[in-house]
């Protein structure tokens, strides 16, 4: 099976400060990536989607990259604020089967004002 | 907006209980999905549904079925509710195969945090 890995279970960055988390996967490259947020009880939510034939994708504060020879996505959050901190999923989708998704087991970054 | 809509919030089961786990979206979505999630391990799929009637196996059936008689509900079932069933379930939907327009994007319902004992 396709894995995914986060490379970190927590990140602690002060306000202000950009936070940059990974995200790794095995074998082939999936057809695009995604990157959901997840609050403490409640069920994820999409922030963005980065294609293969992508480099970059911005949404506001946020910056995906998608390096398909590193295998690798990162995700950044600019000028953090402590209302961002949060869980930080990263998920592929198979080839075969490209709405089915394969979730990491997500990075929890704290902002500290 | 997409709304997907899990009946229970908190559960708490015996041993050996049935347990239904509903869920309902308004969107029209083709795909509706049953994840677990437990700490340090994820989102696991259990099960996923791509047309009314029509299930696939996902990566921890074992223990769990489903059943989707309608195409905006999707129901998970343990048939006898053991200890290391509980977790928070999520249900989830997206529109379909269609990833090039929409990426297929999960939309989640709030979770149910079942607890058995």
């Amino acid at each position: 099976s396709q894995k995914i890995e986060q490379n970190s279970e927590a990140l602690n960055i002060q306000e202000g400060k950009t936070a940059t988390l990974t995200c790794n996967y095995t074998n082939y490259s999936p057809a695009y990536l995604q990157w959901y947020r997840q609050d403490p009880g409640r069920g994820p939510v999409f922030l963005l989607l980065i294609r293969e034939n992508e480099k970059e994708k911005r949404k506001e504060r946020l910056k995906v990259t998608f390096d398909t020879t590193l295998k690798q996505s990162l995700f950044h959050i600019t000028a953090s604020q402590p209302a961002d901190s949060a869980t930080y999923l990263c998920a592929r989708a198979e080839r075969s089967n490209d709405y089915k998704l394969s979730f990491g087991a997500g990075t929890t970054v704290t902002v500290r004002a | 907006d997409v709304k997907v809509t899990q009946s229970s919030r908190y559960l708490v089961k015996r041993t050996g209980e049935k347990v239904f786990l509903e869920c309902v979206q308004d969107m029209d979505h083709e795909n509706m999905f049953w994840y677990r999630q437990d700490p340090g391990l994820g989102l696991r799929l259990i099960y996923f549904s791509y047309d009314v009637k029509m299930k696939e196996k996902g990566d921890i059936p074992e223990g769990y079925s489903v059943s989707r008689e309608k195409k905006e509900r999707f129901s998970l079932i343990l048939e006898s509710a053991s200890t290391n069933q509980t977790s928070m379930y999520l249900c989830a939907s997206s529109l379909g195969q269609d990833y090039r327009s929409s990426g297929n994007t999960i939309y989640f319902g709030e979770g149910s945090w079942l607890t058995v004992v």
